[in-house]
């Protein structure tokens, strides 16, 4: 099935370093939303955008809409432990079934 | 309760056997939607329903899955004569409208030996 191009796969780094992940698409998405997934819950919202160039923060949280509409960066500022977990971007299309399409997701473990 | 449920949380089948996994919703949600989450993958569209309509089962990989929402609340997802390919995490997500905020419930994982 189609999916984004999201990298890195995964990162280890140390507490306190900010974090930068990024998706791209052979297509045009309306909308691009970024999720978390702790092991064994679902995807939680963490940031979403809906225009071409936005650039949206949700605390420690940044992230952009590409102009082109078809990338998404997600930067992590200051990194903490529980910012532990499986990264997941996803573009939307607003007509039709509004499904989301998911990236591979991102891998962050934090040393202490 | 306040987000999206799933029952059951774990499942392990075997090869040949059916099984139903059930999703509910945020109450007054209208859209509902399917996801299949292979291990290490992001999760991939199966199907949505807009109250007790099914818009877009596009995503269903076989005719042995099949899904219904009768009353426009509760979602069964059937899968009939699983096989081994069709062990994954299967994620239900509701949203108030179209084109609002989908809330995932935490998934069944199935396992099909």
């Amino acid at each position: 099935g189609q999916q984004l191009n999201q990298s890195p796969q995964s990162m280890f780094i140390q507490e306190g370093e900010d974090v930068s992940m990024n998706c791209t698409s052979s297509s045009i998405f309306n909308t691009w939303l970024w999720y978390k997934q702790d092991p064994g819950e679902g995807p939680v919202l963490l940031i979403a955008l809906y225009k071409a160039g936005e650039l949206t923060s949700n605390g420690r949280l940044t992230a952009q809409f590409g102009i082109t509409r078809k990338d998404s960066f997600l930067n992590i500022s200051a990194s903490i432990p529980s910012d532990v977990g499986i990264y997941f971007c996803a573009g939307q299309i607003i007509q039709g079934a509004q499904k989301l399409v998911f990236g591979q997701g991102t891998g962050l473990t934090i040393n202490p | 309760g306040a987000g999206v449920s799933q029952s059951p949380r774990y499942k392990v089948a075997k090869r040949g056997q059916d099984v139903a996994l059930r999703c509910d919703p945020i109450s007054g949600h209208v859209s509902l939607f399917w996801y299949q989450q292979a291990l290490g993958q992001g999760p991939e569209f199966l199907t949505y329903f807009q109250n007790e309509a099914q818009l877009d089962k596009s995503g269903l990989p076989s005719d042995r899955f099949f899904a219904e929402r009768p009353e426009g609340s509760v979602s069964t997802l059937k899968i009939q004569r699983t096989q081994q390919e069709d062990s994954a995490v299967y994620l239900c997500a509701s949203s108030p409208g179209p084109r609002e905020t989908q809330y995932f419930g935490p998934g069944t994982r199935l396992l099909v030996l």
